[in-house]
């Protein structure tokens, strides 16, 4: 399969621990973008790569989040200190700069934190 | 500010056609987007206007009217596996602002 892919599809978490998520783009697409998602809403932006590059970041994301992806393929999402508001449905989308309009979605990392 | 509203919730019958209509006001605005999301799995790309109009893909056309701020996604003969949210999405530089969607039930 050639899609989106993410790593772990699901984690459970107490309350003040940290996590990773991990994004494996479409192969060749150089944009990489991360979304979050509740119960009965739309995803929600977080922040987005051209290549190893973020180039932007939501007012949402609080310092507790950080995103690297450094060499321009895979990335990763990190959450320090977890809270219960941070339960989620965490998307990642990749699409080509040529072609941004299309986002491809992967199945997402559904994050549960006691 | 940004705010894009869709209907919460629409039922329709198999066979029939049904409209979900989509406003929205943002601050920029390179295109909209359909998606289509059934429960607990991914979001999945149905169409995109940038131009104002009707866009045909098989079953599903999508309209916008970008003076109006409006958009519907029109779904014809329709299945039980339509039954699925359908999201709203508007393209601002390179994001996507997504509605909260519209839940479809189809009914046999």
């Amino acid at each position: 399969d050639t899609g989106v892919s993410q790593n772990p599809r699901h984690k459970i978490t107490k309350r003040g621990q940290n996590v990773t998520f991990r994004c494996d783009p479409i192969s060749e697409h150089n944009r990489l973008y991360w979304y979050r998602q509740t119960l009965g809403q739309g995803p929600e932006f977080l922040t987005y790569f051209q290549n190893e590059a973020q180039l932007e970041k939501s007012r949402l994301l609080s310092d507790r989040f950080s995103a690297e992806r450094p060499k321009g393929s895979f990335s990763t999402l990190e959450i320090q200190r977890t809270e219960q508001g941070d339960s989620a449905m965490y998307l990642c989308a990749s699409s080509l700069v040529s072609k941004e309009y299309e986002q491809y979605f992967g199945p997402g990392t559904r994050l549960t934190v006691t | 500010g940004q705010n894009i509203d869709q209907p919460t919730e629409m039922t329709a019958t198999e066979g029939a056609i049904v409209q979900i209509n989509c406003t929205y006001q943002t601050s920029g605005f390179n295109g909209l987007f359909w998606y289509q999301q059934h429960a607990g799995e991914a979001p999945t790309f149905l169409s995109y206007n940038v131009l104002d109009g009707l866009e045909e893909k098989g079953r599903f056309s999508s309209f916008l009217s970008r003076s109006k701020g409006y958009s519907y996604l029109l779904l014809k003969e329709l299945q039980m596996k339509d039954s699925a949210s359908y999201l709203c999405a508007v393209r601002n530089t390179d994001k996507l602002i997504f509605g909260t969607g519209t839940r479809l039930q189809v009914f046999p």
